[in-house]
This record gives structure tokens, C-alpha cells and sequence, in this order.
């Protein structure tokens, strides 16, 4: 079945640091790709999605690339702040499904 | 505009006691759906609907039950709690289906349970 794999955590980074997180995925087909975020005490938003291969999904300094040929859907940021300190969460939906799969959560620390 | 809202925020219950998690939406999404949040294991799905009437099971349905009767509600209910469900539990809300082109999904803030 479907699947997503995550780096695990937790990632621990001083700020302005490079950040990126990996993620890869199982499916048949062309799913489409997510990063959540999930900050403390809250719940999960997305953060960008890519619904078709070689598609680059950005949002608030964050990118992320799907890759079909590697399976992947890298998270990246030049410079992290301390305000970026969350959860990350991996997700796809399969094409014509009504769910959607997530990763374990890669959980980011930025020190100032 | 409230968005997701879930009732409680936090519960304390005993095993074999039943209780209903309430989530309500206000942006007329036709899909919502109910995840557990346990550590190292990301977010699985228990129930999902796809409009009021109409809901199906998810990967982890056992000992719950979910309806909806309206748009804008979909409670979940635990018939019988027992340790294994301690848990966070998300509601969510799209307007399409997740593989569709409208398919962000909204969560509530989550309700904290613990069983004992």
C-alpha cells in the first residue's frame, strides 16, 4: 500500500542555519505530495503541496520538488528562525482516493 | 470564520466509559475526517465522510463510531475506552476529496484523551 517515510527527528539547527528535511513515498500512480506543519499546541496546516512530477511547492521560504524519478518530495529552507520550530509532516493522497497518508512528523528545533 | 473547532480540548476517562468527540466546520467542506496522533507514528485515519449522510472507515476504525447528519458536524464517539485509544485526536475538513484540486485540508486543534 501507500506510504511515506520521513528522516527522523528530532533536527536541531542554529538560526539562519540551511535546513532540509528528507521524505520519500511508496504509491502507484501520481499521488499528490504535502508538508504540514504543526506548531506546539496547535493542529496540523499545510505548508505546500506539488500535485505533478517535477512541480516545486513553496511557502514562506520553504520549497519542496516532486520528484517522481527518486520518489521524493524534499523539504528545504535557506535560513531557518527560531519561529520555524514545529513539526513537519510528509502526506500524500492518491489520485481518485479519499485519504490521505502521512509520515511519522520530523519534529525541528532552532536555536537562537 | 471559526474554521475547525473540536470539543474538548482535553478528557480524562475511565476504561470501559463511552464519550463523543465533537467537531463542527463553518466553511460548508463536503469532507471530514477524524485522525489519532500517537508518538513516532505521525497521524492515522479512523473515519472519513465525504458528505453529510455518507462516512467510511479508515486504516484504525475499531471502537469507534462516527455519523454525520449535517455539513458542519461530525462527532466521534468511543464506545467503550480502553488504554490502546489514549491518544491526540484531530478532526479535518476539505472541501474535496485529498486527491482532488481543492484538497488543502483544515484541522481543528486537537482533543488530548487519556484513558485509564
Amino acid at each position: 500500500g501507500d506510504s511515506v517515510t520521513q528522516m527522523e527527528g528530532p533536527v536541531t539547527l542554529s538560526e539562519e542555519a540551511f535546513l532540509t528535511i528528507n521524505c520519500t513515498y511508496t504509491a502507484t500512480g501520481y499521488p499528490s505530495l504535502f508538508w504540514y506543519v504543526q506548531y506546539p499546541g496547535e493542529g496540523l496546516q499545510l505548508l505546500l503541496k506539488a500535485t505533478k512530477a517535477d512541480d516545486k511547492g513553496s511557502n514562506k521560504g520553504f520549497e519542496a520538488t516532486y520528484r517522481k524519478e527518486t520518489t521524493s518530495f524534499h523539504l528545504e529552507k535557506g535560513s531557518v528562525q527560531v519561529s520555524d520550530s514545529a513539526v513537519y509532516f510528509c502526506a500524500l493522497s492518491h489520485t481518485g482516493g479519499f485519504k490521505t497518508i502521512f509520515g511519522a512528523g520530523t519534529r525541528l528545533f532552532v536555536k537562537a | 470564520n471559526a474554521g475547525v473547532t473540536q470539543t474538548p480540548k482535553f478528557q480524562v476517562l475511565k476504561t470501559g466509559q463511552s464519550m463523543t468527540l465533537q467537531c463542527a466546520q463553518d466553511m460548508n467542506h463536503e469532507y471530514m475526517s477524524w485522525y489519532r496522533q500517537d508518538p513516532g507514528m505521525g497521524l492515522r485515519l479512523i473515519h472519513y465522510s465525504v458528505g453529510a449522510g455518507i462516512t467510511d472507515q479508515g486504516e484504525v476504525p475499531n471502537g469507534y463510531n462516527v455519523s454525520r447528519s449535517t455539513t458542519e458536524d461530525f462527532p466521534l464517539r468511543l464506545l467503550s475506552a480502553a488504554p490502546s485509544q489514549t491518544s491526540v485526536y484531530f478532526c479535518a475538513s476539505s472541501y474535496g476529496r485529498p486527491s482532488g484540486t481543492y484538497n488543502e485540508q483544515f484541522f481543528g486543534p486537537g482533543t488530548r484523551l487519556t484513558v485509564l
